[in-house]
This record gives structure tokens, C-alpha cells and sequence, in this order.
């Protein structure tokens, strides 16, 4: 399968702190996104970040990108109760290639 | 902006039934994509239509079926239901399409149609 991996499947953590998870792929790629899905609902993107780009902040968020070991991780700080949600990597490879997502990371954070 | 309309919300339908689901993609958005969700699976691509063609099917039967319309608005349709069916249907749009090209922007995701099928 070239769906990505998310690691971990699950996260629980404080409120106030920080959640990182992370995202391997298989293939060269064209850029990368996460997305944030709340229960059952649509997805929400949160962040790009291009293939020759290594790091990139948004607000609260930072990205990281190492396409020699075909991996990203997305950080979360000072986490927040509405912050509870799932995570999705995306990515697509060059040419008519499809969108894969990955596994996706569910995160708690507890009040 | 409207964003991304996505109905029916929720639909019950039994085996062998046929459905349609409907998209309509932000106003300017030429690529609508459709996305199957399940537990066991997670987000699977299922097509992209980007000025009313094809661009590129995922894997899945010919049971799974769409198309799009000039207006951009996009419809699938599932024949002869499966249990295995059952899922969380997404479309998202955007302005360039998902499949080719470089550079994809973000996609817009709908609130996506629950499909349970009995």
C-alpha cells in the first residue's frame, strides 16, 4: 500500500502540552499537508509545506520535513481542550499521481 | 465564501440499492475530489473531475461511478450496494487540480455524506 503511516495512532495528553506526531511516506513527493479532522466531520487544512522547504511555523503549529528519510512531523504547542481532534498527513508524488493520505493520529487533550 | 455543500448528510440505504451523493465545490473551484472514509481503510482517493473530466480513479470497482457537471457542482454514485459500503463519503474542491501539475494547493473538504448501508 503507499498510504503513509502516522505515528502514534493515538496521542493523550494535558492541556498545555506539546503534541508531535509523525507522518512517513514512500515516495518522492511534491509538497506535503496536515489536516485536522474533527469527529466524523470534514477535513481542515492547517499547513503546507514544499518539498525544498525543512521547517515551516503557523500560529501554534510547526512542520517539519526531511524528504531523505521521507518523513514529517507536525507539533502542536501549548495544546488546547479544542485541539481534540484527528490528524492526516497528505501528500502527492509527481506526475498524475493521487492525493494518499495517512493513517492519521487521533490527539486528546484533557482540560 | 459558501464552502463545500455535501448532501445528504446521512443516508440508509439496504444492499443492492443504488445512491447518488452530491458536491458543490467552492464558487471557482474547477477540481472536485471524492474520498471514501472508513475505520478499517482510512481516507481512500476515489476520483478527480477538474472541467467536467476525469482525471484520475482510485481503487476501487466500477460500481463507483462520477461525474461533473459545467457548473463544477460533481455527483457520485455507488450501484449495487455492499455492506463494505458503509462509510463516510468526503468531496473536497480546489482550484488546481489534486492528480498532475505541481504544487497542489489545500483542498476544501465538505462536512462529507454518512452512508450506512444495511
Amino acid at each position: 500500500s503507499q498510504q503513509g503511516e502516522e505515528d502514534p495512532q493515538a496521542l493523550s495528553i494535558q492541556e498545555g502540552e506539546n503534541a508531535t506526531m509523525n507522518c512517513s511516506y514512500k515516495t518522492s513527493i511534491n509538497n506535503l499537508q496536515w489536516y485536522r479532522q474533527n469527529s466524523g466531520r470534514g477535513l481542515v487544512h492547517l499547513i503546507l509545506i514544499r518539498s525544498n522547504e525543512r521547517e515551516k511555523h503557523s500560529g501554534r503549529l510547526r512542520v517539519t520535513l526531511d524528504t531523505s528519510k521521507k518523513s514529517s512531523s507536525l507539533l502542536i504547542t501549548a495544546s488546547r481542550a479544542a485541539d481534540t481532534a484527528s490528524y492526516f498527513c497528505a501528500y502527492r508524488s509527481g506526475g498524475y499521481q493521487k492525493v494518499t493520505f495517512g493513517t492519521g493520529t487521533k490527539l486528546q487533550v484533557i482540560p | 465564501k459558501a464552502g463545500v455543500t455535501q448532501t445528504p448528510r446521512y443516508l440508509i440505504k439496504t444492499r443492492g440499492q443504488q445512491v447518488t451523493l452530491s458536491c458543490s465545490p467552492i464558487s471557482g473551484h474547477r477540481s472536485v475530489s471524492w474520498y471514501q472514509q472508513t475505520p478499517g481503510q482510512g481516507l481512500q482517493f476515489l476520483f478527480e473531475y477538474f472541467s467536467e473530466t476525469q482525471r484520475n480513479k482510485g481503487n476501487f470497482p466500477g460500481r463507483f461511478s462520477g461525474r461533473q457537471f459545467s457548473n463544477s457542482r460533481s455527483e457520485m454514485n455507488v450501484s449495487t450496494l455492499e455492506l463494505g459500503d458503509s462509510a463516510l463519503y468526503l468531496c473536497a474542491s480546489s482550484l488546481r487540480p489534486v492528480t498532475g501539475g505541481m504544487n497542489t494547493g489545500e483542498l476544501f473538504f465538505g462536512e462529507g455524506s454518512r452512508l450506512t448501508v444495511l
